[in-house]
């Protein structure tokens, strides 16, 4: 079956850096663009990241300039290498797949890996 | 940037039926997709392209799209049905996904 299974998260101080993994199975993982998403405490949830086939990058203004997306399909996962990480960064990160087509939605996504920023 | 804008909340007797509205301008013209979450779970797809359903999700579940408002509709509503439902879509000018602030369905 279709899944996806991010790790990586934990513990970081405010300033430090972070390197998320998202590994995807049951699906030819090259067809497909993928995203990353977050989720703060309490809160809604955040587009931050995607990556299109052709590892084109598109960031939300939030994390633009300090986190960065990529892709490797021989291993069939995506990347999110957080960098300066600020205390606001605290939250759980899904990663996505996104939708064919030029209408985008996520399904599925995967279970979430918590990054905690504290000092 | 675009905006979508949900009710914080919704209330619904089990068995009547709950309606969850995003408002956003023009959002007729548009695509919208719902996603509910369950305390401590991931997301889960529910509706897409407006109205369609993926495969395993209940009819009781139902979308619509006109106008200035997004409408996801629950049926015979159950217990099993309180979360927190997301809309959201695609903004092809700008390649940002947007999504609304969130709406808690409470079934009592």
């Amino acid at each position: 079956q279709v899944q996806l299974v991010e790790s990586g998260g934990g513990l970081v101080k405010p300033g430090g850096s972070l390197r998320l993994s998202c590994a995807a199975s049951g699906f030819t993982f090259s067809d497909y663009y993928m995203s990353w998403i977050r989720q703060a405490p309490g809160k809604g949830l955040e587009w931050i990241s995607s990556i299109t086939r052709l590892s084109d990058t598109s960031y939300a203004d939030s994390v633009k300039g300090r986190f960065t997306i990529s892709r490797d399909d021989a291993k069939n996962s995506v990347f999110l290498q957080m960098d300066s990480l600020r205390v606001d960064d605290t939250a759980v990160y899904y990663c996505a797949r996104i939708s064919w087509g030029e209408v985008r939605w996520f399904d599925p996504w995967g279970q979430g890996t918590l990054v905690t920023v504290s000092s | 940037s675009y905006v979508l804008t949900q009710p914080p909340s919704v209330s619904v007797s089990p068995g009547k039926t709950a309606r969850i509205t995003c408002g956003g301008n023009k959002i007729g013209g548009r695509s919208v997709h719902w996603y509910q979450q369950k305390p401590g779970q991931a997301p889960l797809l529910v509706i897409y392209y407006d109205s369609e359903r993926p495969s395993g999700i209940p009819e009781r579940f139902a979308g619509s799209n006109s106008g200035n408002t997004a409408t996801l509709t629950i049926s015979r509503a159950e217990a099993g049905d309180e979360a927190d439902y997301y809309c959201q879509l695609w903004d092809g000018s700008t390649d940002r996904y947007v999504f609304g602030s969130g709406t808690k369905v409470t079934v009592l």
